[in-house]
C-alpha cells in the first residue's frame, strides 16, 4: 500500500517561502501517476494546489500559479512544494496525495497533512 | 471562477438514509466531470470514497454509493452508522488539469 508523509517547517514568516516535501513509500514515484498538493485553511474547505508527473510535467491552480513550484526527486522517491510570497491567507494544513489520471481521474492515497502557519 | 456547491449540513438518524449532492456553477454535472467523493473526520486527512461517479475504492463500505441525480453528483449513505458522522467533500474535474473541490457537507448522525 502506498504511503505519503509530508514534512517541512511549521512556521513561515510573511513574504517568505513555504517549502514542503512529500516522501512516498510502498510504491515508486516513477509510476504512471500524478502527485498532488492540496491545502485546507483552518475550519475551511479543500483547495487543489497543483500536481507533477514523474517526467516533471506540472499543472497548477490558476489562482496560485504565479507563486507555486512543484518538483520531483526520483532518487529520493519524493516530491516537493514551494509557495513564495506567503501571507496569513496561506496558513493551512497541507496534504500531499496521489492522483490517478486518464481514464478514471481520482485521488486515492493521502498523507496525514502538516500544518503551516504564516506569522511573524 | 468555478464554484462547486454542496449542502452545508445534513442530519440523519442511525440506520437511516441520506443523500448529499454536488452542483457545478457551470451547469449540469455529468459523468465527464468524473465526480469524486471524500470523507473527512476532525483532525484527519480526507479519505477517498467514490470515483468516476459511482466506483468504490477497495476500502469503501458497501453502504456508500455514488450517482448522478437531477444534474448533480450525489452520494447516498444507506444504513447510516454513528461513525459516518463527518464532513464530506466532492471533487469535479473540469478538464485541462482543473480540479475543484466542493464546499463540503457536514453530516450529523443523531
Amino acid at each position: 500500500q502506498v504511503q505519503l508523509q509530508e514534512s517541512g517547517p511549521g512556521l513561515v514568516k510573511p513574504s517568505g517561502s513555504l517549502s514542503l516535501t512529500c516522501a512516498v513509500s510502498g510504491g515508486s514515484i516513477s509510476s504512471s501517476n500524478w502527485w498532488s498538493w492540496v491545502r485546507q485553511p483552518p475550519g475551511k474547505g479543500l483547495e487543489w494546489i497543483g500536481e507533477i508527473y514523474n517526467s516533471g510535467s506540472t499543472n497548477y491552480n490558476p489562482s496560485l500559479k504565479s507563486r507555486v513550484t512543484i518538483s520531483v526527486d526520483k532518487s529520493k522517491n519524493q516530491f516537493s512544494l514551494k509557495l513564495s510570497s506567503v501571507t496569513a491567507a496561506d496558513t493551512a494544513v497541507y496534504y500531499c496525495a496521489r492522483f490517478i489520471g486518464y481514464p478514471l481521474y481520482y485521488f486515492d492515497y493521502w498523507g496525514q497533512g502538516t500544518l503551516v502557519t504564516v506569522s511573524s | 471562477q468555478t464554484v462547486v456547491t454542496q449542502e452545508p449540513s445534513l442530519t440523519v438518524s442511525p440506520g437511516g438514509t441520506v443523500t448529499l449532492t454536488c452542483a457545478s456553477s457551470t451547469g449540469a454535472v455529468t459523468s465527464g466531470y468524473y465526480p469524486n467523493w471524500f470523507q473527512q473526520k476532525p483532525g484527519q486527512a480526507p479519505r477517498a470514497l467514490i470515483y468516476s461517479t459511482s466506483n468504490k475504492h477497495s476500502w469503501t463500505p458497501a453502504r456508500f454509493s455514488g450517482s448522478l441525480l437531477g444534474g448533480k453528483a450525489a452520494l447516498t449513505l444507506s444504513g447510516v452508522q454513528p461513525e459516518d458522522e463527518a464532513e464530506y467533500y466532492c471533487l469535479l474535474y473540469y478538464g485541462g488539469a482543473h480540479y475543484v473541490f466542493g464546499t463540503g457537507t457536514k453530516v450529523t448522525v443523531l
